[in-house]
């Protein structure tokens, strides 16, 4: 059965880093993208970006570029998401979701079940 | 970029009957949408992609519709467990941008 099981809760203060792993199980991990979104509070998902785990490109939303950084360890299936300079606005549940597509332009049909992290001083 | 819009953003409906959720999209995405449940406490789970597809597992009281800017999901007759908040989402760029609509909540009337 394909899981995808996310690290525990974070509790960060502004202007620190924090990393949130994804590890994958039953399933071929270089073979599908992987994507992360994140949720704040009572809003909406948005999207961060992607990671090919096979060869470990990335593409990040713009909103978050020179922030985040996506990065894989093949021996462990599993990839790792690290958003830095943290402010307030960062609170938020972060879920890991695979592509269902290999071109990695798809929907994302397994999910994680989501990582929070909290930013306050 | 895509801005995907939905509407509306509450729709109350009661157990058993028809519930019509609509997405648009600021340009023509194809046939490149997704939609998805989510429930409270929960990670969201896909329902639909390709527009019309069913994922794996996905009741048949879910149909998905539509093409270029305009899409629709129908869930027939309504059970308990489907009031949830639903997203619609676009994956039709390259280099890839994904975005989600701003959500439907689906509630008991």
């Amino acid at each position: 059965q394909v899981h995808l099981v996310q690290s525990g809760a974070e509790v960060k203060k502004p202007g620190a880093s924090v990393k949130v792993s994804c590890k994958a199980s039953g399933y071929t991990f270089i073979s599908y993208y992987m994507h992360w979104v994140r949720q704040a509070p009572g809003q909406g998902l948005e999207w961060m970006g992607i990671i090919n785990p096979s060869g470990g490109s990335t593409t990040y939303a713009q909103k978050f570029q020179g922030r985040v950084t996506m990065t894989r360890d093949t021996s462990t299936s599993t990839v790792y998401m690290e958003l830095s300079s943290l402010r307030s606005e960062d609170t938020a549940v972060y879920y890991c979701a695979r592509d269902g597509s290999s071109s990695g332009v798809g929907a994302f049909d397994i999910w994680g079940q989501g990582t929070m992290v909290t930013v306050s001083s | 970029e895509i801005v995907m819009t939905q509407s509306p953003a509450t729709l109350s409906v009661s157990p058993g009957e028809r519930a019509t959720l609509s997405c648009r999209a600021s340009q023509s995405i194809s046939r490149n949408l997704a939609w998805y449940q989510q429930k409270p406490g929960q990670a969201p789970r896909l329902l639909i992609y390709g527009a019309s597809t069913r994922a794996t597992g996905i009741p048949a009281r879910f149909s998905g519709s539509g093409s270029g800017t305009e899409f629709t999901l129908t869930i027939s007759s309504l059970q308990s467990e489907d009031f949830a908040v639903y997203y619609c989402q676009q994956y039709s760029n390259w280099p890839p941008v994904y975005t989600f609509g701003q959500g439907t909540k689906l509630e008991i009337k």
